[in-house]
């Protein structure tokens, strides 16, 4: 049973543009969301996160949004850069607990030129 | 200040062989998380460690595999009597608290003949 879900393995956009990767989650109980990026043969790298308490988090080029009500989140990045092709993983955990991380399967970026 | 570190970075192992797995946490991070990636797939938890504690293993194979974090030293994550369906990308993530991002290695890539 999947408790974070990416459903688009993969996604093209054009430099400069907006990309938005989605991220949907079943477990109620989540109250911190991460999203992490992951080159070849490196591990994850933090991004940027968020917590139940906001619907907004945003740092330079990087917004997360989320929609509790519908246990959604979505990364904008804008403007998209060639650097930014990469896996990106969304993950969930509870806060304040001695919980693990979920992480769903990924979505690849590809910026085209 | 170094990040995470594993080693090896690639190991090649026959069936039946074991494996050791190691990882050396960001100085100051009492914290270690064990991921292992299967291709195609996202990060799955295995086990979360404190110095010398197992805190939740609910993500490890229940036989061959174990994972220790000692006083001193780096963290290991031992696999017995390996098996093809073995081989992923094993990533160790460390944090200085539970409630902290994590901070991920390279990862080592496993690959059993």
């Amino acid at each position: 049973d999947q408790q974070v879900k990416q459903n688009s393995p993969s996604l093209s956009v054009q430099e400069g543009r907006i990309s938005i990767l989605n991220c949907d989650y079943t477990n109620s109980m989540f109250d911190y969301f991460l999203w992490y990026k992951k080159y070849p043969a490196e591990g994850p790298t933090f991004l940027i996160s968020i917590s139940s308490i906001k619907d907004k988090n945003e740092d330079g080029r990087f917004t997360v949004f989320l929609n509790k009500s519908a246990k959604h989140l979505s990364l904008h990045i804008v403007p998209s850069q060639p650097g930014d092709s990469a896996v990106y993983f969304c993950a969930a955990r509870r806060m304040n607990r001695d919980d693990k991380i979920i992480f769903g399967k990924g979505t690849r970026l590809h910026i085209l030129p | 200040n170094a990040g995470v570190m594993q080693n090896p970075r690639h190991l090649v192992r026959r069936r039946g062989q074991e494996a050791r797995l190691r990882c050396s946490p960001m100085k100051g991070h009492s914290h270690v998380y064990w991921y292992r990636q299967l291709p195609e797939e996202g990060l799955k938890f295995m086990v979360y460690l404190q110095k010398e504690n197992i805190i939740d293993e609910s993500g490890m194979p229940k036989e061959r595999f174990s994972a220790e974090f000692p006083k001193e030293g780096p963290s290991i994550l031992r696999i017995q009597q390996v098996v093809r369906g073995d081989s992923a990308a094993y990533f160790c993530a460390s944090s200085p608290g539970a409630a902290n991002e994590q901070f991920f290695g390279p990862g080592t890539r496993l690959t059993v003949l």
